[in-house]
């Protein structure tokens, strides 16, 4: 069964930066995109970007580039998810998911990541 | 690009209920449904417009067109309360609509 598990919560001060990850099993790691899409208390879905496992092409919504990094490690199965200069509005649960067919039939547990000084 | 959903749509059990998702062009993009309750993450619904995960039953429908893709849910029961989000993507960006909460009366 196809499971992406999150790394915990995280709490940082705004400036910081936070690293996610998202460990993947049960599915054929370079088969899929992997996106990371986030979700601000009682809001909608917002998508960060992705990164292609086979060869680590990314794309980032315009939003958070120059802050955003996607990364993988294909041999662990591994996606992350690094944020730079985090202040307040980015109070989030933050989701890994895996894409195909031009959607998510995939989702991590979901991590909550605050930043409050 | 934006992506317009009405907020809220309520329905009886029972009955058909429809929730759209608007942008300009949108039936040129795939759009896919995501169904998300409280606490849990986003469960994919519909895909490729139309297209059901196998575990999703027949009583949930989509089409796009023009500018509107439709979700549409026959046979409405209490379990189908919840956030519905679209997600049209145009083959390098994402986008989702704001999303709409179903009220089952």
């Amino acid at each position: 069964q196809v499971q992406l598990v999150q790394s915990g919560a995280d709490m940082k001060k705004p400036g910081a930066s936070v690293r996610l990850s998202c460990k993947t099993s049960g599915l054929t790691f370079t088969d899929y995109a992997f996106h990371w899409v986030r979700q601000a208390p009682g809001q909608g879905l917002e998508w960060m970007g992705w990164v292609n496992p086979v060869n680590g092409d990314t794309k980032y919504s315009e939003t958070f580039e120059g802050r955003i990094t996607i990364t993988r490690d294909t041999f662990a199965t591994l996606v992350f998810m690094d944020l730079t200069g985090l202040r307040s509005g980015d109070t989030s649960i933050y989701y890994c998911t895996a894409a195909k067919d031009s959607s998510y039939p995939y989702w991590g547990q979901g991590t909550l990541v605050t930043v409050s000084s | 690009y934006e992506v317009t959903q009405p907020p809220s749509v309520s329905v009886s059990p029972g009955q058909t209920v429809t929730i759209t998702c608007s942008g300009h062009k949108l039936g040129e993009k795939y759009n896919s449904w995501y169904r998300q309750k409280a606490g849990q993450a986003p469960e994919l619904i519909l895909f490729k417009d139309v297209e059901r995960p196998s575990r999703i039953p027949d009583r949930i429908s989509g089409s796009n067109s023009g500018n509107t893709a439709t979700l549409t849910i026959t046979g409405t029961q209490p379990m189908d309360e919840a956030h519905y989000f679209c997600q049209p993507w145009d083959g390098s960006t994402v986008f989702f609509g704001g999303g709409t909460k179903l009220t089952v009366l």
